[in-house]
C-alpha cells in the first residue's frame, strides 16, 4: 500500500493568515493526488483534485502543488470557514490511501 | 444537483452481517460515467477506502476487507450497496458513499453518512 503522511499534524492559524500542509507518499502518485475538507459532523468535501485542479464552487484561496510524491495545499488569505480538517488521498493504485489529516485550529 | 443517501441499520451485533445501499440521485449509475465507492471513517479518526464499483461490474476491494466485502450495484434502482461479514468492534464507524471520477477517482459528492455501531 501507498502510505500517505501529512504534516503537521495540526497547527493553528489567523484569519488572513497563509498557511501550507504538506502531504508526502511512499512511492510516486505522479498527480493522482486529492485534497479534502472535512468539518465536524460533515462529510469531507473535494477541494482539489489532480494534484492543483480546483474543484468548481471551491475559492481560489485554495491552491495545489506537486507531483511524483511530495504535494501542498496552500490556503491564502485563511477564512474563518477554514478551520477544519484537511486529507490528501492517492487514487494513482489501489487500496486508495489518505493522509492522517492535519487539523486547522484557530 | 447530484445526491447521495446511504441506509441501513445504526445497530449490528458482532459476528453478523452488515447490509448498507446508497442511493442516487441526480445522475445514473448506470450511464457508465462515473465510479461509485465507499469510505469509512472510524470515531475520531482519519478516512478509511473502502472499495470502488463501477456499472461495468469493476470492482476494487481494500485488501483489509476482501475476505469479507461485497460492493454491488442495482443500475434499475440506481443504487449501489455493501455488504461486510463478521462484524467485529473494530467495524464501528462513519460509512460513506460517493461518486467517484472514472480518471483520476476523485470523490466529488458524498453521502451525509451512516453511523454503524457494532455492538451486542
Amino acid at each position: 500500500d501507498i502510505q500517505m503522511t501529512q504534516s503537521p499534524s495540526s497547527l493553528s492559524a489567523s484569519v488572513g493568515d497563509r498557511v501550507t500542509i504538506t502531504c508526502r507518499s511512499s512511492q510516486t502518485v505522479t498527480t493522482y493526488l486529492n485534497w479534502y475538507q472535512q468539518k465536524p459532523g460533515k462529510p469531507p468535501k473535494l477541494l482539489i483534485y489532480a494534484a492543483s485542479s480546483l474543484q468548481i464552487g471551491v475559492p481560489s484561496r485554495f491552491s495545489g502543488t506537486g507531483s511524483g510524491t511530495d504535494f501542498t495545499l496552500t490556503i491564502l488569505g485563511l477564512q474563518p470557514e477554514d478551520f477544519a480538517t484537511y486529507y490528501c488521498q492517492q487514487t494513482y493504485s489501489t487500496p486508495v490511501t489518505f493522509g492522517q489529516g492535519t487539523r486547522l485550529d484557530i | 444537483q447530484v445526491q447521495l443517501q446511504e441506509s441501513g441499520p445504526g445497530l449490528v451485533k458482532p459476528s453478523q452481517t452488515l447490509s448498507l445501499t446508497c442511493s442516487v440521485s441526480g445522475d445514473s449509475i448506470g450511464s457508465g460515467g462515473h465510479g461509485w465507492t465507499w469510505i469509512r471513517q472510524h470515531p475520531g479518526k482519519g478516512l478509511e477506502w473502502i472499495g470502488y464499483i463501477h456499472s461495468t461490474g469493476t470492482t476494487y476491494y481494500n485488501p483489509s476487507l476482501k475476505s469479507r466485502l461485497t460492493i454491488s450495484i442495482d443500475t434499475s434502482k440506481n443504487q449501489f450497496s455493501l455488504r461486510l461479514n463478521s462484524l467485529t468492534a473494530a467495524d464501528t464507524a462513519v460509512y460513506y458513499c460517493a461518486r467517484t471520477s472514472v480518471g483520476y477517482a476523485y470523490a466529488d459528492y458524498w453521502g451525509q453518512g451512516t453511523l454503524v455501531t457494532v455492538s451486542s
